[in-house]
């Protein structure tokens, strides 16, 4: 069975700082992953996703992830974290080739310092 | 589109209660999820549908917890009766089902037991 973690679970960057959000799976075969965002009161947002190919995959508000079989890691970046970035974010690990198989990391909550 | 839509946003019910909770997935989407998000255990999938069809049920707690999709365009997550360790929120996603494709979240209902 395959699991996520989430290391860091509060993280604090200051506006106009570089953000990485680390990520770690366990999973046997090739992994599917994804990067969600959660913002209060809301439903989880995808941001990006890997599946194959270039290991380093470009998502929505200028967050990028990068893929490293070696390290099992999936870690988000963004040179500079604009106050609207506040946030949970999670990554997820999928099995079977869909995300019909989901598994959820327990979430690093952003915050943004002005 | 709409993106998947739940209601209500906010349940209160007093422990002993039936609560129904509704899910309105993206048109043409063929796969619907229900997950149940706490602090304690992160995103938990409950059950998953396809084509209408329970795939996946494994994750439902107990028996009090029962789900439908009666037509494509409509499911229910019923907890009869509800405890206070049922508070929770709950999240209804659906998805295309090609393969690779994310899920979609609704913005969830949030459910309080007395």
């Amino acid at each position: 069975a395959q699991s996520v973690t989430q290391p860091d679970i509060h993280i604090t960057v200051s506006e106009g700082a570089s953000l990485e959000l680390r990520c770690n799976y366990s999973y046997g075969a090739t992994p599917y992953l994804f990067w969600y965002v959660q913002s209060p009161g809301q439903g989880l947002q995808l941001l990006l996703k890997y599946f194959s190919g270039d290991t380093l995959v470009q998502g929505i508000k200028g967050f990028e992830a990068e893929f490293k079989r070696s390290q099992s890691s999936f870690n988000l970046r963004k040179p500079s974290v604009h106050w609207s970035d506040a946030a949970e974010y999670f990554c997820a690990v999928g099995a079977g080739g869909s995300a019909r198989q989901l598994t959820f990391g327990s979430g690093t909550q952003l915050t943004v310092l002005p | 589109d709409a993106g998947v839509i739940q209601s209500p946003r906010h349940e209160v019910t007093e422990m002993g209660q039936e609560v129904t909770l509704r899910c309105k997935p993206i048109s043409g989407h063929n796969s619907l999820f229900w997950y149940r998000q706490t602090m304690m255990r992160g995103l938990e999938l409950l059950i998953y549908f396809n084509n209408n069809v329970p795939i996946d049920d494994s994750g439902m707690p107990e028996d009090r917890f029962s789900a439908k999709m009666p037509n494509a365009s409509f499911s229910t997550l019923k907890i009869q009766p509800s405890e206070p360790r049922d508070s929770a929120v709950y999240f209804c996603a659906s998805t295309p089902g090609f393969y690779n494709s994310p899920l979609h979240f609704g913005n969830g209902t949030r459910l309080t037991v007395t």
